[in-house]
């Protein structure tokens, strides 16, 4: 059972495009976060909302709370977005995360 | 800068090694994690720490152990590492009570291969 359901698994696209990650889930939350791990590298947070829209340079995030749904945008993408992209929830009670499975996203130039 | 600093980014080691895998965090969190992330299954958890001393069962626990002696440091054992071990190790740590609210701060990560 997957509480964290993320699409697509592997993305490629043309430098310039705009790109969708879209995610899932199950539980009840008050935040979502976006995490971004770079080839080799470690994970590093790009967002947590709870609500609306939030934006930082070509990227945007848009969540959903009573559908259970978040969107990542990057638009105007760029070779070095290129990464795997993780949603993750940190349930109502608990001190822990689920996560998704990732977003694994090329940019070709 | 805040960190989380695993001590090998790379590790290869034999069938049947006993394997320490360290973890060192700077920011005085309580809460402590172990993760291995494989493709298509992303982070499943081992186990995690709430306080010095303190463990709990993650996901995937078995075949592996850990150690908090200290607040600063988690230390995630192979007791006897085996093929189907081969995967992407990473840290986290966080607050108490506070993950839904910061998140939390990974490692750089310790890929390890078992030959």
């Amino acid at each position: 059972k997957n509480e964290v359901e993320q699409s697509p698994q592997n993305l490629t696209a043309q430098e310039g495009e705009f790109i969708t990650i879209n995610c899932s889930y199950s539980v009840g939350i008050s935040a979502l976060h976006w995490l971004q791990q770079h080839p080799g590298g470690g994970i590093v947070s790009l967002f947590m909302l709870s609500s609306g829209k939030k934006k930082h340079g070509r990227l945007i995030a848009t969540i959903n709370i009573q559908e259970k749904h978040s969107s990542l945008h990057i638009t105007a993408s760029h070779p070095r977005d290129s990464a795997v992209y993780i949603c993750a929830v940190p349930p109502n009670t608990g001190n822990q995360f689920y996560f998704g499975t990732g977003t694994s996203l090329t940019v070709i130039p | 800068d805040v960190k989380v600093t695993q001590s090998s980014r790379y590790l290869v080691k034999r069938t049947g090694e006993k394997v320490f895998l360290e973890c060192v965090q700077d920011m005085d969190h309580e809460n402590m994690f172990w993760y291995r992330q494989d493709p298509g299954l992303g982070l499943r958890l081992i186990y995690f720490s709430y306080d010095v001393k303190m463990k709990e069962k993650g996901d995937i626990p078995e075949g592996y152990s850990v150690s908090r002696e200290k607040k600063e440091r988690f230390s995630l054992i192979l007791e006897s590492a085996s093929t189907n071990q081969t995967s992407m190790y990473l840290c986290a740590s966080s607050y108490r009570g506070e993950p839904r609210h910061y998140g939390y701060t990974f490692g750089s990560g310790t890929r390890l291969t078992v030959v």
